[in-house]
């Protein structure tokens, strides 16, 4: 079965400095999705960022990026210059076409100060 | 284009209790699915369906049924509610397989509590 980890319950990081989200997977399977998604107070899903395994290059936009580490089942998100819009909630997830599955890890909350 | 519409918002049931949590999208989706989200748990996958008439559970599908009579509308039962199922829960919908731009859209969610 396919599970996400995301071992870092809460983080905090300034305004301006990057900070790093951590998510870790396990599948048997080769090709598949990856996503991180952020939810902030209002409950909305809004889908940050997407990597499909297929792809060598790390996937960008604008100030998120991925460092996909496929043989290590490793798929961490950078945020750059960090806003206090960015404080939320963030979940990795998993999909693969295979049953059509998409599962989370248990989220990270972040926090951005000024 | 109105995407995933999920009704109720806010609910509040009374232990053995019924209700159906509705779920609608417009976007011809093939893959919809129910989550429910509760504290330090993340959203786990109660049921999915890959097309109208295909439903299967997951995660945690005790006490709750779907069935999928169109492509637009998920619906979730809860035959007798029971405090345990106190959450927050999402209806999501997506393109089925390896597809460009494959993402899942999701409702605005429903907080349900039951006393």
């Amino acid at each position: 079965a396919q599970t996400v980890t995301q071992s870092q319950p809460e983080m905090s990081v300034q305004e301006a400095e990057t900070v790093t989200l951590s998510c870790t997977y396990d599948t048997s399977e080769n090709n598949y999705y990856l996503f991180w998604y952020k939810q902030p107070p209002s409950r909305q899903m809004i889908l940050v960022i997407r990597q499909e395994a297929y792809k060598q290059q790390n996937a960008t936009e604008n100030r998120f990026s991925v460092n996909f580490q496929k043989a290590a089942k490793s798929f961490s998100l950078k945020i750059s210059d960090s806003q206090l819009g960015d404080t939320a909630m963030y979940f990795c997830a998993f999909f693969y076409n295979q049953g059509g599955k998409l599962i989370f890890g248990q989220g990270t909350e972040l926090s951005v100060k000024p | 284009n109105a995407g995933v519409t999920q009704t109720p918002k806010f609910q509040v049931l009374k232990t053995g209790q019924s209700m159906t949590l509705q779920c609608a999208q417009d976007m011809n989706h093939e893959y919809m699915s129910w989550y429910r989200q509760d504290p330090g748990m993340g959203l786990r996958l109660i049921h999915y369906s890959v097309g109208a008439g295909i439903t299967d559970q997951g995660e945690v599908p005790n006490g709750y049924n779907v069935s999928r009579s169109t492509t637009e509308d998920f619906p979730l039962r809860l035959l007798s509610a029971a405090p345990s199922q106190t959450s927050v829960y999402f209806c999501a919908s997506s393109t089925y397989g390896v597809r460009m731009n494959t993402e899942a859209f999701f409702g605005q969610g429903t907080r349900l509590t039951v006393v």
